[in-house]
């Protein structure tokens, strides 16, 4: 079975500062590795994936994540955070491809994250 | 990307009665799904929406609870049946766009008092 985890519930940050926000999986294959957002009263918006090649991967809004295979990890960074990156971060993996039978995307619990001025 | 939209946004429902939620995107994808995200908390497969064929419903959801329909390759839609207070959720659906990557809609904010 597939997980992910999300140690954190909430991170603040000062706005200007570097911001991580942790992901670490569990998958019986090879990972397939995402980070979504989640603004207030809207949907989930797709920032970054890991399927395979580059362990650093860049995103949108100036986001980018590493994939760590030896410590199962996947965190999300940003160099200089706003105060509009307030948002729920979720980290999400599937071990197969989209299309495979029993794909199933799991998402992690969820990480809020606060920038204050 | 796909563009996906969601109807209704929101409502609010009577104990017993029954809502569809209507998924539009706005090109043909081959996989569509529908999650449930329960107050604060995250993201839960509800089911995968077939086209042409009956729904895969994921283990704590059942067909006469969530019946899904999907009769072509950019629409889908999925009824919470005779609802009760535990339904209040956001139902999210989502897509299989290109490159492995899932796009979601803007979900449905439902209340059921």
């Amino acid at each position: 079975a597939q997980s992910v985890a999300q140690p954190e519930d909430q991170v603040n940050v000062a706005e200007g500062n570097p911001l991580t926000v942790k992901c670490t999986y569990s998958v019986s294959g090879n990972p397939y590795l995402f980070w979504y957002v989640q603004y207030p009263n809207r949907g989930l918006q797709f920032l970054l994936k890991y399927i395979t090649g580059d362990n650093l991967v860049k995103g949108s809004y100036g986001f980018e994540a590493e994939f760590n295979k030896s410590q199962t990890s996947f965190h999300l960074k940003k160099p200089s955070a706003l105060v509009s990156d307030s948002a729920l971060y979720f980290c999400a993996v599937r071990d197969k491809p989209l299309r495979a039978a029993g794909n199933k995307l799991t998402f992690g619990g969820g990480t809020r994250v606060l920038v204050k001025p | 990307s796909a563009v996906i939209s969601q109807k209704p946004s929101r409502d609010i429902c009577q104990r017993g009665t029954s809502l569809t939620i209507q998924c539009q995107v706005d090109s043909q994808v081959t996989m569509m799904f529908w999650y449930r995200q329960q107050p604060g908390q995250s993201l839960t497969l509800i089911a995968t929406a077939n086209q042409g064929s009956e729904a895969t419903y994921e283990s704590g959801f059942v067909i006469d609870k969530f019946p899904i329909s999907r009769p072509n390759l950019t629409f889908s839609t999925l009824t919470v049946s005779n609802m009760s207070p535990e339904d209040s959720s956001i139902y999210l659906c989502s897509c299989l766009a290109v490159q492995e990557t899932q796009y979601f809609g803007p979900g449905t904010r439902l209340l059921v008092l």
